[in-house]
């Protein structure tokens, strides 16, 4: 199993300004991917990851409101920038195991005020 | 299409057996699997089952699959109260990215 650890846990953070997460995984892995959960729902995929390329935005979400980063084979940043209080949220970071288990890092718990 | 669904809440008695159903609508998912979410915490992999198996079992978790229905449980024999959670059913979109159901809530209860 991989192990993933995001910083920060938690933030409360004003509205306008960014916050950047960190995906830090202690293995090589091709994949990286950045969900989120709105409160009290479910997980929604943001963007896939991919070490030296751009990563792949999913509908609804675009690079300008969260950039992200991919440098290496373990590491992510995710950056909500401008933030409003919708995106008060948990935000995941995620990796495949080969093919078959997907792994989620702890979350950062945020709440724009 | 991506559309997973589950009940939304489930009550046990301590020591039953809990039985959660989720139903998912893409025929060619390879992997479906079961989350759980402790309140302030991530998300847990418990199991996960390949698209061509009809069963799989890990202790206290029986998984069961009913491809042609799209249908997947998860049962927990023996409940305790640390399995009180939200627990997530999702199926692998063309092998990499995840689509997850509602989740169901668990409650146990003494």
């Amino acid at each position: 199993s991989a192990v993933i650890s995001q910083k920060p846990s938690r933030d409360i953070c004003q509205r306008g300004t960014s916050l950047t997460i960190q995906c830090q995984v202690d293995s090589q892995v091709t994949m990286m991917f950045w969900y989120r959960q709105q409160p009290g729902q479910s997980l929604t995929l943001i963007a896939t990851a991919n070490q030296g390329s751009e990563a792949t935005y999913e509908s609804g979400f675009v690079i300008d409101k969260f950039p992200i980063s991919r440098p290496n084979l373990t590491f992510s940043t995710l950056t909500v920038s401008n933030m409003s209080p919708e995106d008060s949220s948990i935000y995941l970071c995620s990796v495949k195991g080969g093919n078959t288990e997907a792994f989620f890092g702890q979350g950062t718990r945020l709440t724009v005020v | 299409g991506e559309d997973v669904e589950q009940s939304l809440f489930l009550s046990v008695r301590e020591g039953d057996s809990s039985v959660i159903n989720c139903t998912y609508t893409d025929s060619s998912s390879t992997y479906l699997y079961w989350y759980k979410q402790e309140p302030g915490a991530g998300l847990q992999l418990l199991t996960y089952i390949f698209s061509n198996m009809d069963m799989k079992q890990d202790q206290r978790l029986t998984v069961l699959l009913n491809k042609k229905d799209k249908h997947l449980s998860l049962r927990i024999a023996d409940t305790q109260t640390g399995d009180s959670a939200i627990y997530f059913c999702a199926e692998s979109i063309n092998d990499y990215k995840l689509s997850f159901g509602a989740g169901t809530t668990v409650t146990v209860r003494a």
